[in-house]
């Protein structure tokens, strides 16, 4: 199957910077997604890359590197209500993989 | 606004129960999928379907059946419910293509006692 790895848990202070990295198999990649999970809640479509670089969207950017297998989302100026899982999928088709997610706490 | 709608958000249901799941999109989006979500597997996909009447297995489908009779609807079967299957069960659905991303029904909380 492929893997996709993802820290389990981060913290971080209000108002600060955070990175949550997920880096996957790059046999068969066709795009990576990040999705924003509150707790109880069903995941929400953040972010979607397919060419590397840098997308930004307001607080949030994700970046791309398809030749590492390697992205990252970064999120700023963080606040009380970004506690809480974040998924990174990867599209090997027409389905996706989801990494095991990363839950962030933001602290004041 | 899209919508999945997930018939219960929770479910307590005995050891040998036959249980249904269901899931109701309203996008006319094609495909459709059941995951289960555990603290530290993250989500699994159960079984998904590109079409009505169509349907493929996922990475766990043991112990687990599925129905699209209807495009907007694809319902999840338990045959015979076992303690393992205790989960939270996620729906989702999307359009045909890579480039679009899921959207997900707000869940199932399912015990089985």
């Amino acid at each position: 199957g492929q893997n996709i790895d993802q820290p389990t848990e981060m913290t971080a202070t209000e108002g600060a910077i955070v990175q949550i990295n997920c880096t996957y198999q790059t046999s068969g990649f066709n795009g990576l997604f990040w999705y924003q999970q509150h707790a109880g809640e069903a995941p929400t479509f953040l972010s979607y890359n397919v060419l590397d670089g840098l997308e930004e969207k307001g607080r949030f950017s994700s970046f791309l590197s398809r030749s590492k297998g390697y992205s990252y989302l970064l999120l700023k100026e963080l606040q009380m209500k970004d506690s809480a899982s974040y998924l990174c999928a990867v599209n090997y088709g027409q389905n996706f993989v989801f990494g095991p997610g990363t839950r962030l706490s933001v602290l004041p | 606004d899209v919508k999945v709608t997930q018939s219960s958000r929770y479910l307590v249901k005995r050891t040998g129960e036959k249980v249904f799941l269901e899931c109701v999109q309203d996008m006319d989006h094609e495909n459709m999928f059941w995951y289960r979500q555990d603290p530290g597997l993250g989500l699994r996909l159960i079984y998904f379907s590109y079409d009505v009447k169509m349907k493929e297995k996922g990475d766990i489908p043991e112990g687990y059946s599925v129905s699209r009779e209807k495009k907007e609807r694809f319902s999840l079967i338990l045959e015979s419910a076992s303690t393992n299957q205790t989960s939270m069960y996620l729906c989702a659905s999307s359009l045909r293509g890579q480039r679009y991303g899921y959207t997900f029904g707000s869940g199932t909380r399912l015990t089985v006692v």
